[in-house]
């Protein structure tokens, strides 16, 4: 079946630190890539998202990610964090060729601290 | 744009009762939209997918007789927990997959059950 690991389940960094949150999808075929974002009391809200080409996509709010085929990874990076930023955030992966739907990851919870 | 609402987005109810939630896209026109349960500390878990027109395509271990899902038109879709139980305490979103985006899902708030 498919999966979709997230290797951080909570993360605390301090304002200005550099973030990357890991993510890794099982499939070997086409896939989209998606990392959404929760801040409290608040809906998933898309941050990215990966189709085809260039492998290094940026987001909003300063996020970029880079796909990895080789690696199977989808890695979610910031180079310098806000207190603002402190949400949950999860990798999703939509598998083509028949699954046709969307699987996510068990999520990271980051927070920052002033 | 691509703005998704659910209601109510909290609800209490007694064991033994159904409940509705609605699940709209208000500004665009979904033909697939899908319903989620979110656990305390763990992923999203989908449910099932609800294409309009047609029945919802459930997903492994989630009963279609108690998760009643119908989706009539372009922009409604309703989930019906039927004879609700405490263990169906849970937050439950919908999604809806805007038509030419790869994909891409447009999330609703979410719905808090609490059955006592």
């Amino acid at each position: 079946a498919q999966s979709v690991s997230q290797h951080n389940h909570h993360v605390i960094l301090s304002e200005a630190a550099s973030l990357e949150l890991g993510c890794n999808y099982s499939y070997g075929g086409t896939v989209n890539l998606f990392w959404y974002v929760q801040y409290p009391g608040q809906h998933l809200q898309l941050l990215l998202k990966y189709f085809s080409g260039d492998p290094l996509v940026k987001g909003i709010k300063g996020f970029e990610a880079e796909f990895i085929k080789s690696k199977f990874s989808f890695n979610l990076r910031k180079p310098s964090v806000q207190w603002s930023d402190t949400a949950e955030y999860f990798c999703a992966v939509y598998y083509s060729g028949g699954y046709q739907k969307v699987t996510f990851g068990t999520g990271t919870k980051l927070q920052v601290i002033p | 744009g691509a703005v998704v609402s659910q209601h109510p987005s909290r609800v209490i109810c007694k064991s033994g009762t159904s409940v509705k939630i609605e699940c709209r896209s208000l500004d665009f026109q979904a033909t697939t939209m899908f319903w989620y349960r979110q656990f305390p500390k763990k992923s999203l878990m989908l449910m099932a997918t609800s294409n309009e027109g047609s029945k919802a395509t459930y997903e492994q271990g989630v009963e279609k007789d108690k998760f009643l899902i119908n989706h009539a038109s372009l922009t409604l879709s309703t989930l019906t927990v039927t004879s609700a139980h405490p263990e169906d305490s849970s937050f439950y979103i919908c999604s809806a997959r805007l038509a030419g985006t790869y994909n891409e899902q447009f999330f609703g708030p979410g719905t808090r059950l609490t059955v006592l």
